[in-house]
């Protein structure tokens, strides 16, 4: 079955300190591509990063890097230097196959505080 | 403006009455999405549709049909609403054409009470 797992329901971080949210997922498929969104208390899903399955190179977006250990199947989100504009939810997704989408899957999602 | 909007963006209604949601987009994505949100389940997808004449069912799409009415627009309704449908409700847009990752353009979101 394919599935995201978030283990983490909340997690606590200091600004400027650094954190990571797991992820693990399950998928038969080979090639898939998994992201990261942030969903502020506002509400919108703003999407973060993204990393593919033949990706040589953990993906990097300024201050969020994707930690992705293929062959335990993790996909964690880092974030460095932690803002007070970070508190949020962050939730993993996974696009199975070359589907084009259509079969995103999402985890149950972390939300994340950070204290001044 | 946004790319995705979302009308109505909070409503409250009674059990048993027909809601729609709409859903437009000016992004030009044949691509179009319907996911509810829950607390502890993630998003589920209700709906989604790869242009105006293909419709399919997702996960949870018992109790919800949707319209296509355009390229542009993808309507959600509950013909008659009952309280666990309280959730919030996200619109979503992608293309293969678009963004090298085929990632999901999100909408503001709908807030959705059932009484």
């Amino acid at each position: 079955a394919q599935k995201i797992t978030q283990t983490q329901p909340g997690m606590f971080v200091q600004e400027k300190e650094a954190v990571t949210l797991d992820c693990t997922y399950d998928t038969s498929d080979p090639s898939y591509g998994l992201f990261w969104y942030k969903q502020p208390s506002s509400g919108e899903m703003i999407f973060l990063i993204y990393q593919g399955s033949y990706d040589q190179q953990n993906a990097t977006e300024g201050r969020y890097s994707l930690n992705f250990q293929k062959a335990r199947k993790s996909a964690n989100l880092v974030i460095s230097a932690s803002q007070l504009g970070d508190s949020a939810m962050y939730f993993c997704a996974m696009n199975p196959g070359d589907t084009g989408g259509f079969k995103t899957i999402f985890g149950a999602g972390t939300r994340l505080f950070v204290k001044a | 403006d946004a790319d995705v909007t979302q009308t109505p963006r909070n409503r409250i209604t009674k059990t048993g009455k027909r809601i729609m949601l709409e859903c437009s987009q000016t992004k030009g994505h044949d691509r179009m999405y319907w996911y509810r949100q829950d607390p502890g389940l993630g998003l589920r997808l209700i709906y989604y549709s790869f242009d105006v004449k293909d419709i399919n069912k997702g996960e949870i799409s018992d109790g919800y049909s949707v319209s296509r009415q355009a390229q542009a627009k993808f309507s959600l309704s509950l013909e008659s609403a009952i309280p666990n449908q309280t959730a919030l409700y996200f619109c979503a847009t992608s293309d293969m054409n678009e963004g090298p990752h085929n990632e999901q353009f999100f909408g503001p979101g709908t807030r959705l009470t059932v009484l």
